[in-house]
């Protein structure tokens, strides 16, 4: 039972590239989320799917695109890199939404040049 | 948006001290107030979850109390240990929205 899985750990960009993050989980959860964390800042919420087949906008999407491929898989898509986007990015899943915990998997640390 | 303060910041205390860590949050419209423990380098754990005014849980030394009315929850770490060291969040939702605050840092020297 691995929980969240994220691939990579770690990416390089330069500015204007594209590349797509990749999330799993094996809990049979319903919802998952997209963060980012950024120095002096609180995790952020980029997009979220409350079930498979629906995704919504979080405080901060602008820059990003989603996909979730099925009930396990939730990706995070960067068109056009920029450096503002540089930041570390963390998945997460729930069993539902209300009061139900979420689970991080182990993060994404993304530098754009 | 929900604005989270948390209060201290960073917190440095001896192996054996008591501390308490305050999150302060809008008292009106929110599901449950979540702690989460992140030790450096890996992910957020949560610790608790809280949904009714004067709702207190406790996990070992590690305890919390939740106040809807007047929008705050403190954390409290009994006797301290250098495993204790790592930041907590805090984080009330309001359906799939959870809004983290920045942290406490703990540092517990040995």
């Amino acid at each position: 039972n691995a929980g969240v899985t994220q691939t990579p750990k770690f990416q390089v960009l330069k500015t204007g590239q594209s590349m797509t993050l990749q999330c799993a989980q094996d809990m049979n959860h319903n919802s998952m989320y997209w963060y980012r964390q950024d120095p002096g800042m609180g995790l952020r919420l980029i997009y979220y799917s409350a079930s498979e087949g629906t995704t919504d906008k979080g405080e901060v999407p602008n820059g990003y695109n989603v996909s979730r491929l099925n009930k396990r898989e939730f990706s995070l898509r960067l068109e056009s890199a920029a450096p503002s986007q540089t930041s570390v990015y963390f998945c997460a899943s729930s069993p539902g939404q209300g009061v139900e915990t979420q689970y991080f998997g182990p993060g994404t640390r993304l530098l754009v040049l | 948006i929900l604005n989270v303060e948390q209060s201290p910041q960073s917190l440095h205390v001896q192996e054996g001290d008591s501390t308490n860590f305050t999150c302060s949050f809008p008292s009106s419209n929110f599901y449950a107030l979540h702690w989460y423990r992140w030790e450096t380098a890996k992910s957020p754990e949560a610790l608790f979850v809280m949904t009714l005014n004067g709702d207190e849980k406790k996990k070992g030394r590690i305890s919390a109390t939740l106040n809807t009315k007047e929008g705050y929850s403190y954390l409290y770490i009994k006797g301290s240990q250098p495993e204790d060291s790592a930041t907590y969040l805090c984080a009330p939702n309001t359906g799939n929205q959870f809004y983290f605050g920045t942290g406490t840092s703990l540092t517990v020297i040995p």
